[in-house]
């Protein structure tokens, strides 16, 4: 199965800071790699998809690179909305879906 | 829009049993692989299980494989988990998730439905 490694597990950060979360894999994904912002209470809502591709209706503020083992979504200018818990998510060729441990985003 | 709504939670004892359902609407059903996933309290997304559009093809998350069964009604646009065996570590919310057309992630996500296992 793949390893997924996801941190930090907290950031705390400002308004208007840029924050980055890592995701590493073993062994490669490729691009089969998506992340997700999950509230409290609420579904989680897909943001990025094939690792760099931004959904629709997503801010622009959002966005995600990498390839292989090493991922990165990185959130410009932190809105007070951007509070939440981010998480990768990986598809391997087993047909298993395995999600990172989570970023707890807090301002 | 896509929707889906999950139902069925609810307080059962340990080695018990309870049908979780999801209504989908706003998109055609048949067209897409469906998925639960589960939130544990405190704790990150798990995914437990997959059908195919058809129904032809399941996939189960080691921890739940013999225990939960995953089917499907494209005739009222439902996706179902019959959740057995029931263990206090099954406690969570139960997400239903619609696979995108190349079933490499999940792109709507039901609000949850919340299973508590506890004698």
């Amino acid at each position: 199965d793949v390893q997924m490694t996801q941190s930090p597990s907290t950031l705390s950060a400002s308004i208007g800071d840029t924050v980055t979360i890592t995701c590493r894999t073993s062994p490669s994904v490729f691009n089969y790699l998506a992340w997700y912002q999950h509230k409290p209470g609420k579904a989680p809502n897909l943001l990025i998809s094939k690792a760099s591709t931004l959904e629709s209706g997503v801010p622009s503020r959002f966005s995600a690179t990498g390839s292989g083992t090493e991922f990165t979504l990185t959130i410009s200018s932190l809105h007070p909305d951007d509070v939440a818990t981010y998480y990768c998510q990986q598809y391997d060729s087993n047909s298993v879906y395995t999600f990172g441990q989570g970023t707890k985003v807090e301002i | 829009q896509v929707q889906l709504v999950e139902s069925g939670g609810g307080l059962v004892k340990p080695g018990g049993s309870l049908r979780l359902t999801c209504a989908a609407s706003g998109f055609n059903f048949r067209e897409y692989y469906m998925s639960w996933i589960r939130q544990a309290p405190g704790k990150g997304l798990e995914y437990i299980a997959y059908i195919s559009n058809t129904g032809r093809y399941t996939h189960y998350a080691d921890s739940v494989k013999g225990r939960f069964t995953i089917s499907r009604g494209n005739a009222n646009d439902s996706v179902t988990l019959q959740v057995s065996s029931l263990r206090a570590e099954d406690t969570a919310v139960y997400f239903c998730a619609r696979l995108d057309t190349s079933n490499t992630h999940f792109d709507s996500w039901g609000q949850g439905t919340v299973v508590t296992v506890s004698s």
